[in-house]
């Protein structure tokens, strides 16, 4: 079983909704959780870290649900330039150099 | 500021033949990591170095594989002889210590095995 899972999507919106994505991870030793964002052809980027009690980065919001084992991404007011493939990733505890990551679920917004 | 650096972007090579991945992290960043993006297996860790020194290889495939790290600023990566199936696109990252979970990624190095 995959140390992380994702729905590869693609997930198809219009510009202004709200979508959001769910990942699921295997081993509840799992300690910090993150979101990076790949686009098309070209290397990942660190979204955003999720945090135990949540965060929001402007039209970002990232939760952590650690009974059931997942964490999830909820981008409102979606744009075009959201359009990319958005990879979670876990790391262990005593092991925050060891990524685990999903395979991406990948966003189209259109116009 | 310069950020990591990748060569060759692009590689095209015929099974059985070495290939060599080059990688220069951003300059004072202490660790450095190799990964591989493939569609079925996702983006999986190869092997990372603290101070140029090998830390965790269990994601290297087979021995095939090789990585080193003879100085701060430069390390490869080597497979020979090379399949089709290890076609795929290889990152390295770079950290600073004391920023645990802000990896620099490079622009990756798209290998095709014929």
């Amino acid at each position: 079983r995959k140390e992380v899972e994702q729905d590869p999507g693609p997930f198809n919106v219009p510009e202004g909704a709200t979508v959001a994505f769910n990942c699921t991870y295997s081993n509840s030793a799992s300690q910090s959780f993150f979101w990076y964002r790949q686009d098309c052809r070209k290397e990942p980027k660190l979204l955003m870290s999720v945090y135990s009690s949540g965060n929001e980065d402007g039209r970002f919001t990232a939760q952590l649900n650690r009974a059931s084992q997942y964490i999830s991404l909820l981008i409102r007011d979606s744009k075009l330039s959201d359009s990319a493939t958005y990879l979670c990733a876990v790391n262990m505890k005593g092991n925050f150099n060891k990524f685990y990551f999903g395979s991406g679920t990948k966003l189209n917004v259109k116009p | 500021d310069a950020g990591v650096i990748q060569s060759p972007r692009h590689e095209v090579t015929e099974m059985g033949q070495e290939v060599t991945l080059r990688c220069k992290p951003i300059s004072g960043h202490d660790y450095l990591f190799w990964y591989r993006q493939t569609m079925m297996r996702g983006l999986e860790l190869l092997i990372y170095f603290n101070n140029n020194v090998p830390i965790d290889d269990s994601g290297m495939p087979e021995d095939r594989f090789s990585a080193k790290m003879p100085n701060a600023s430069f390390s490869t990566l080597k497979i020979q002889p090379s399949e089709p199936r290890d076609s795929a696109v290889y990152f390295c990252a770079s950290r600073l210590t004391g920023t645990p979970y802000e990896q620099y990624f490079g622009p990756g190095t798209r290998l095709t095995v014929t």
